[in-house]
Formats: C-alpha cells, sequence, structure tokens
C-alpha cells in the first residue's frame, strides 16, 4: 500500500519557468491538501479539495493553482517561480476534512534560483 | 483560517523526564483537534484526532487530553526518549471549515 506518493521528489527551477507537482492517493480518500513547509512558520496550507472537483484556497495561495480532476491525483502548479516559492511541499489526504487522521506524502524540496 | 497558539515554542527535555505542551484554539464550533508528531526530514504523521470535551487519548508514553469548552488541549510524554526529538503540531478544525491548519509546532529536543 503505497499511501500518498508526491513527483518528484527534487526539482531546481529557474525565477519564471512553470511546473506541476503531482499527488496521487491509492487510500479512497475524499480530501487532498497542500502544505508549503518555511522555517519557523511550520507547515502552511496552500489549497484544499474536499471531494474530486472542489477545490478551495488555504492560507497562502497566492503564485499556485491547483487540480483535482480525479479522486486519487491532486496537482500543483506554479505558473511563474519566484525565489520565494523555494520551500518543501507536502500534500496529504484524508478519508474526509475534520475527524479524520491526515496521511502526508513524502515530499518534494523545490528550489527556485 | 482558525487561530491556533502552540507553547512552548521549543522546549530541551533530559532524557528519562516527563513533559508537556499547550495548544490553544477558539472554543467556539469546535470540530475535531489534530495532534502530529514530526519528525526532522520526514512527513508529519497523526498522532490523535481527538472530538470529544474531556477526551483523553493514549499511545504508548504519549497522552493527549482536550478540553473544548476552553480552548485547549495538552500533550504529555513520559519518561522522555531520544527518538522522542521531534516537532509537535496541532491543527483544530470547527463546524463548516474542514481545512486542517495548523500551529507552527512546539520543537522537542531530548537531551540524552
Amino acid at each position: 500500500n503505497a499511501g500518498v506518493t508526491q513527483t518528484p521528489k527534487f526539482q531546481v527551477l529557474k525565477t519564471g519557468q512553470s511546473m506541476t507537482l503531482q499527488c496521487a492517493q491509492d487510500m479512497n480518500h475524499n480530501s487532498m491538501y497542500w502544505y508549503r513547509q518555511d522555517p519557523g512558520m511550520g507547515l502552511r496550507l496552500i489549497y484544499y479539495s474536499a471531494s474530486e472537483g472542489t477545490t478551495d484556497k488555504g492560507e497562502v495561495p497566492n503564485g499556485y493553482n491547483v487540480s483535482r480532476l480525479n479522486k486519487r491525483e491532486f496537482s500543483l502548479r506554479l505558473e511563474s517561480a519566484a525565489p520565494s516559492q523555494t520551500s518543501v511541499y507536502f500534500c496529504a489526504s484524508s478519508e474526509s476534512g475534520g475527524k479524520t487522521e491526515a496521511f502526508f506524502g513524502q515530499g518534494t524540496r523545490l528550489t527556485v534560483v | 483560517i482558525l487561530n491556533v497558539e502552540q507553547s512552548p515554542q521549543s522546549l530541551h527535555v533530559q532524557e528519562g523526564d516527563s513533559t508537556n505542551f499547550t495548544c490553544s484554539f477558539p472554543s467556539s464550533n469546535f470540530y475535531a483537534l489534530h495532534w502530529y508528531r514530526w519528525e526532522t526530514a520526514k512527513s508529519p504523521e497523526a498522532l490523535f484526532v481527538m472530538t470529544l470535551n474531556g477526551d483523553e487519548k493514549k499511545k504508548g508514553r504519549i497522552s493527549a487530553t482536550l478540553n473544548t469548552k476552553e480552548g485547549y488541549s495538552y500533550l504529555y510524554i513520559k519518561g522522555s526518549q531520544p527518538e522522542d526529538s521531534a516537532t509537535y503540531l496541532c491543527a483544530p478544525n470547527n463546524f463548516g471549515n474542514e481545512k486542517l491548519t495548523f500551529g507552527t509546532g512546539t520543537r522537542l529536543t531530548i537531551i540524552p
């Protein structure tokens, strides 16, 4: 059972480049999340999806777009990467938001130069 | 987005000692409170999801209590071990908002 799988694990981008971070879960979970980890600020929620086809902004959505095309997959897109987006990104899923525990992917370390 | 406060921000504890830390959150429309453990260079892992006022949960040497009326939860670690070194995160939910937003965490370091 793979759980939550993120790709890629590492990425270096130049300022202005675009890329998509992929996330897939095999636990039939309804809710999926994207977070970024920043020193001293813990985990900050970028976007949230309660179910297939629905998405909602989190604490720090600017500069990002998301897509939840099916129940398994939730992708995060950076249209024009900026150095401020250098971070470790985590995807997570839960059976339903709120009362059920979330399971996290292994993280994607992104550096924007 | 809920206002979550965790204290202290960091903590150094001697191996074998017990310790505890706090998560404070708005008490109105409470739905659930999550605790996660996050080791360096790894992914966060769930410890507890608590929903009832007065709830107490335990996993090995780690336990948590919940007071939804006053809006706080305590996490206790008994007989700290080096492997307990991690950042402990809490995330409250309220009705109508299922987003999981975290406090900044308590960073625990166990001194051998």
